[in-house]
């Protein structure tokens, strides 16, 4: 079956340092993979989305990067800040072929950047 | 511009009885999704409306969950004879580009 895995535990991480989180996926031939943000008490919230003929992808301090022969993206935070704290969810679409755009999420990484 | 709005933020109620939670998608959007999400976990996908009608209703766990979308708008996601393991957020998005989905605040749900 059709499985997204990222890590479960928590990452504490130094102001100022990079963070990276992992999201691996079996049995999925996604055409793209997107990377949200979830505040406590909120909803996610879109950060980046990158295709599956797509490497890497850049949005400010944020980079992810799509292998789809090893299927893993990396997401980094780069001169991470306090407020960058919160959970990292990374969900995937139905594949090519699949009607409409239903995502499939992760379990999520919760982020805590201490100053 | 507004965004995605859920109405009521919390709802509490008791095993056996029907509920309703509304969804008020961003003007203009075609696509409304509906997710549950149970805590420590990320959104479940539930069903999926283009328009007025439910194009992908595979997330639905069981016959007491069922949702509408009458004019293409707004969305009522109906529990009846709630059960305890109900108990989640529910999440709505809406979308008029392929890709991004623009997700409200959720409804906490409550089955005692």
């Amino acid at each position: 079956s059709q499985k997204i895995e990222q890590n479960s535990e928590a990452l504490n991480i130094q102001e100022g340092k990079t963070a990276t989180l992992t999201c691996n996926y079996t049995n999925y031939s996604p055409a793209y993979l997107q990377w949200y943000r979830q505040d406590p008490g909120r909803g996610p919230v879109f950060l980046l989305l990158i295709r599956e003929n797509e490497k890497e992808k850049r949005k400010e301090r944020l980079k992810v990067t799509f292998d789809t022969t090893l299927k893993q993206s990396l997401f980094h935070i780069t001169a991470s800040q306090p407020a960058d704290s919160a959970t990292y969810l990374c969900a995937l679409d139905g594949g090519r072929g699949a009607a409409g755009n239903k995502l499939t999420f992760g379990g999520g990484t919760r982020v805590l950047v201490k100053p | 511009g507004a965004g995605v709005s859920q109405t009521p933020s919390n709802k509490v109620t008791e095993k056996g009885k029907y509920v309703e939670l509304r969804c008020d998608p961003i003007s203009g959007h075609t696509a409304l999704y509906w997710y549950r999400q149970s805590l420590g976990q990320g959104p479940e996908f539930l069903i999926y409306f283009q328009g007025t009608g439910a194009a992908d209703d595979s997330g639905l766990p069981n016959d007491r969950f069922f949702a509408v979308r009458p004019e293409g708008s707004v969305s009522t996601l109906k529990i009846q004879r709630t059960e305890r393991g109900d108990s989640a957020v529910y999440l709505c998005a809406s979308s008029n580009i392929p890709d991004t989905q623009y997700f409200g605040p959720g409804t906490r749900l409550t089955v005692l």
